[in-house]
């Protein structure tokens, strides 16, 4: 069964420190990877997706990932992190047909001055 | 294009109580989606339709479980005789056929006491 995992449930991080968030994956066929972001009490909102084009993905507010078959893995990063990027994170995969996203646990992103 | 609405934002009821929440997804988009989310975790796939067809129910779907979309416009998910483990966000997602991105709503927050 496809599933991913994201490791570290909390991420602390300083004003303009780097930010890495943790994704691996399991498949057995290509996947779909994506990272969304949750405000408080809000929905989803996609960051950027792994789509079989580039393994670089580049998404919105300075944030990117790599895929990276080799390591089954998708890790979210940002060079700067800034106070408004606090919120909750979660990776997702999906499949051929695209009739259902498997989301992480995610991890909670807390950004000190 | 306005955005996938979700209504109410916040329900309180009483244990065995019914409640409906109504979600209206993007305009023109066939795909529709069901997810709930419980605190500290990720959204988990509840039941997705292709226009206003219901093509695939999860498991946690249980029988006080229903969702319709009559005219494959917005859709409905009711929870008869709720419980207190009912109480969840409920999360809606639209995306148009062959498009893998799905976008999500505000979502619907319940808490049954």
């Amino acid at each position: 069964a496809q599933s991913v995992t994201q490791l570290g449930s909390h991420v602390s991080v300083s004003e303009g420190a780097l930010v890495l968030l943790r994704c691996n994956y399991s498949s057995s066929v290509p996947p779909y990877l994506f990272w969304y972001v949750q405000y408080p009490n809000q929905g989803l909102q996609l960051l950027l997706k792994y789509t079989s084009a580039a393994t670089l993905v580049k998404g919105i507010n300075g944030f990117e990932a790599e895929f990276k078959k080799s390591e089954t893995s998708f890790h979210l990063t940002k060079p700067s992190a800034h106070m408004s990027d606090a919120a909750e994170y979660f990776c997702a995969i999906g499949f051929t047909g695209f009739q259902k996203l498997v989301f992480g646990t995610g991890t909670r992103l807390l950004v000190s001055p | 294009d306005t955005g996938v609405s979700q209504d109410p934002r916040h329900k309180i009821t009483k244990r065995g109580q019914n409640v409906t929440f109504r979600c209206d997804p993007i305009s023109e988009h066939n795909r529709l989606y069901w997810y709930r989310q419980t605190l500290g975790q990720g959204p988990e796939f509840l039941t997705y339709f292709q226009n206003e067809a219901q093509l695939e129910k999860s498991r946690l779907l249980s029988d006080r479980f229903s969702a319709e979309r009559p005219k494959g416009s917005f859709s409905t998910l009711e929870i008869q005789r709720t419980e207190q483990g009912d109480s969840a966000m409920y999360l809606c997602a639209s995306s148009p056929t062959g498009q893998e991105t799905q976008y999500f709503g505000p979502g619907t927050r319940l808490l049954v006491l």
